[in-house]
């Protein structure tokens, strides 16, 4: 069964240092997302990608953070510098889209950061 | 504005008892509705899904939702529980390119 691609699975890193996650999405997906899931909560949307292309990037704190999907498949979310407050797990998630709508979004394992 | 509530923080429930966590949702229009489920350290899984039609699905594991228009809510339930069903819920609603979570429900089973 095909699955979504999370590397690493755990990251510690001081603050101020820069960090980056890598999600493969399954195959022939053409959106990819990228959510934060504090402690407690629940994930909330960073990016969003159709294709190459940002469709939602409203709520990335793009001063610290970047994201890419240089070639439409595997993406990279970027953190410099970290802080502590990015302490969380990051989840990515892919769907094959229809007139705006996911109607199914498969994830990824996560990855786990930890912010000291 | 559009969100998702989970009332209900933490449930306990005995093994071999029913279960239901509520949902709530506030969109403009009716959203594309779904249960996840998260186990600790694990990405989401995908437990059901309304669209439209008839407004009692189900899902895998033995769950089942209901939809209700009236209620604005969309609740999970499932007859008998069983120890590993023990981890968090997420409700979440998709309206056009805008997807939202609950805060979610963790679920303790007590053997």
């Amino acid at each position: 069964e095909a699955e979504v691609a999370q590397s690493p699975r755990y990251k510690i890193t001081e603050k101020s240092q820069a960090v980056a996650f890598w999600c493969d999405p399954i195959s022939g997906h053409a959106t990819l997302y990228w959510y934060r899931q504090i402690l407690g909560q629940g994930p909330e949307l960073l990016v969003q990608f159709q294709d190459e292309s940002v469709v939602d990037d409203s709520q990335l704190p793009k001063d610290r953070f970047s994201a890419e999907r240089l070639k439409g498949v595997d993406s990279t979310l970027k953190i410099q510098p970290a802080e502590l407050g990015d302490s969380a797990m990051y989840l990515c998630a892919s769907s094959i889209p229809s007139g705006g709508y996911s109607y199914e979004q498969y994830f990824g394992p996560g990855t786990r950061l930890t912010v000291t | 504005a559009q969100s998702v509530t989970q009332p209900d923080i933490h449930i306990t429930v005995s093994e071999g008892a029913s279960l239901e966590l509520r949902c709530n949702y506030s969109y403009g229009a009716t959203p594309y509705l779904f249960w996840y489920v998260q186990s600790p350290g694990q990405g989401l899984q995908l437990l059901l899904k309304y669209f439209s039609g008839d407004t009692l699905v189900q899902g895998i594991k033995g769950f089942e939702a209901e939809f209700k228009r009236s209620q604005s809510s969309f609740n999970l339930r499932k007859p008998s529980v069983h120890w590993s069903d023990a981890a968090e819920y997420f409700c979440a609603a998709e309206g056009e390119n805008d997807m939202r979570f609950g805060a979610g429900t963790r679920l303790t089973v007590k053997p």
